[in-house]
């Protein structure tokens, strides 16, 4: 059974401009999750969505926005790169309905802004 | 606020020598406890999960125990595939806390 897929793997962009990084849950999960792993931090909740809709945000600003689609993939945008939001980006999945089910990550897009 | 806190920051062992890594935490209800181990530059990789005070699971060399107010990771004689960082985090699964993880390193 194939995993949590994420695409790119590593992204490089120049500040000010706009990043867009995909995700594909496991087969029969409805609801994705978006983590940023910066370095020295530990994973941050960006963003929770399911069945299209977005859940729950973290304390990020609005240039971090996304959306699902109905096959249950998600992207995640950032607009107005700033240096800092260099990062390992977390995409992870889950069943619904359940607030201690397990969540499955994948590999990670490596975003360096320059 | 929850809060997650890790300890100690990074571990190194021989192999074969046994340890524990500890997870304290501050919830205003636990709604699951998450192990996940993380090699440089992957993603986590679940490991168990536990739901209530007293429980205990385990998976090869390492075992995970809570109690009401921390978790442990016990690792036994462990091997140098074990290196790498391990990290918990508190639920809800929609919205999880991590704590900043333990560098585990094994020597051989």
């Amino acid at each position: 059974e194939a995993g949590v897929t994420q695409s790119p793997t590593h992204l490089i962009k120049t500040r000010g401009q706009q990043a867009t990084l995909r995700c594909s849950p496991i087969s029969g999960h409805t609801s994705v999750y978006w983590y940023q792993q910066a370095l020295g931090l530990g994973l941050q909740f960006l963003l929770w969505y399911d069945e299209g809709e977005e859940r729950n945000r973290g304390n990020f600003p609005p240039r971090f926005s996304g959306r699902q689609f109905p096959n249950y993939s998600s992207e995640l945008n950032v607009n107005a790169l700033e240096l800092e939001d260099s990062a390992l980006y977390l995409c992870a999945s889950s069943i619904p309905g359940t607030v201690n089910t397990e969540a499955f990550f994948g590999q990670g897009t490596r975003l360096t802004v320059v | 606020e929850d809060q997650v806190t890790q300890s100690p920051e990074a571990l190194r062992l021989q192999e074969g020598e046994s340890s524990s890594l500890n997870c304290s935490y501050t919830v205003s209800g636990l709604r699951g406890l998450f192990w996940y181990r993380q090699d440089p530059g992957k993603g986590p990789e679940f490991l168990f999960t536990l739901y209530s005070a007293g429980e205990e699971k385990e998976k090869e060399r390492l075992k995970a125990t809570l109690t009401k107010k921390e978790s442990f990771l016990h690792i036994t004689a462990p091997k140098p595939e074990d290196s790498a960082t391990y990290l918990c985090a508190v639920g809800p699964t929609q919205k999880l806390v991590f704590g900043q993880g333990t560098r585990l390193t094994i020597n051989p």
